[in-house]
């Protein structure tokens, strides 16, 4: 069983489209990230959010960090067949230095 | 900067037989994590070493499994005797814990096909 629970599982969009996925606990964290993972290559981050409400901006990426801080999402504005990959989320809780990782989701974007 | 640096990136192995997987961290980085990832699931934690020390095997399947962190650098991760359903693919992070929040910097992986 995941703590994050993260959503949609698989996402195909065209290109010029939004998109939002999702990430999911009962679980309350000390700071949650995003990374992309493209086929044959570890996780890259993209993004930590640390305080309740926080919004970052990656370019055409918005970051939203939940009030209670138990939830994020992420928005893609206009996305481009470069944003194709699989979005984790990870969540660090009161044991410093510990990441769990949500299940994914997997973004296709076709020209 | 070099990143992580894992090998063998692919191993092709029986059931029954050993592996070993090797990772050099981003130089200073103390931290250093071993996940295992199956195919279209996000990353699980096996093992998490602080320096040489591990503070956190609990997910770990110690039967089979063994890891290493000699001197706090380099890792060696080893599964001995593989099972059909540890084919996956092993990947290793390191981080400077120690600054207000953790971040994770990945190898490649290693992937394991077991026959």
């Amino acid at each position: 069983t995941q703590l994050l629970e993260q959503s949609p599982q698989f996402l195909s969009i065209q290109e010029g489209e939004n998109l939002t996925v999702y990430c999911n606990s009962s679980s309350v964290f000390s700071s949650l990230q995003w990374y992309r993972q493209e086929p044959g290559e570890g996780p890259v981050l993209l993004v930590t959010v640390v305080t309740g409400g926080e919004v970052k901006k990656l370019k055409r990426l918005t970051f939203q960090f939940g009030d209670a801080r138990k939830d994020s999402s992420l928005h893609i504005t206009a996305a481009q067949p470069g944003d194709t990959g699989l979005y984790l989320c990870a969540g660090e809780t009161d044991s410093w230095g510990k990441l769990q990782f949500g299940a994914g989701t997997q973004v296709v974007v076709t020209p | 900067e070099a990143g992580v640096v894992q090998s063998p990136r692919y191993k092709i192995i029986e059931k029954k037989q050993p592996v070993a997987f090797w990772c050099n961290p981003i130089s200073g980085h103390n931290t250093l994590y071993w996940y295992r990832q199956n195919l279209g699931q996000g990353p699980e934690l096996l093992i998490r070493y602080e320096n040489e020390e591990a503070v956190d095997d609990s997910q770990l399947p110690k039967d089979r499994f063994s890891a290493e962190r000699l001197k706090g650098v380099d890792s060696t991760l080893k599964i001995q005797p593989a099972e059909l359903g540890d084919s996956a693919v092993y990947l290793c992070a390191s981080s400077l814990v120690g600054l207000s929040t953790t971040e994770l910097f990945f190898g490649e992986g290693s992937r394991l096909t077991v026959l």
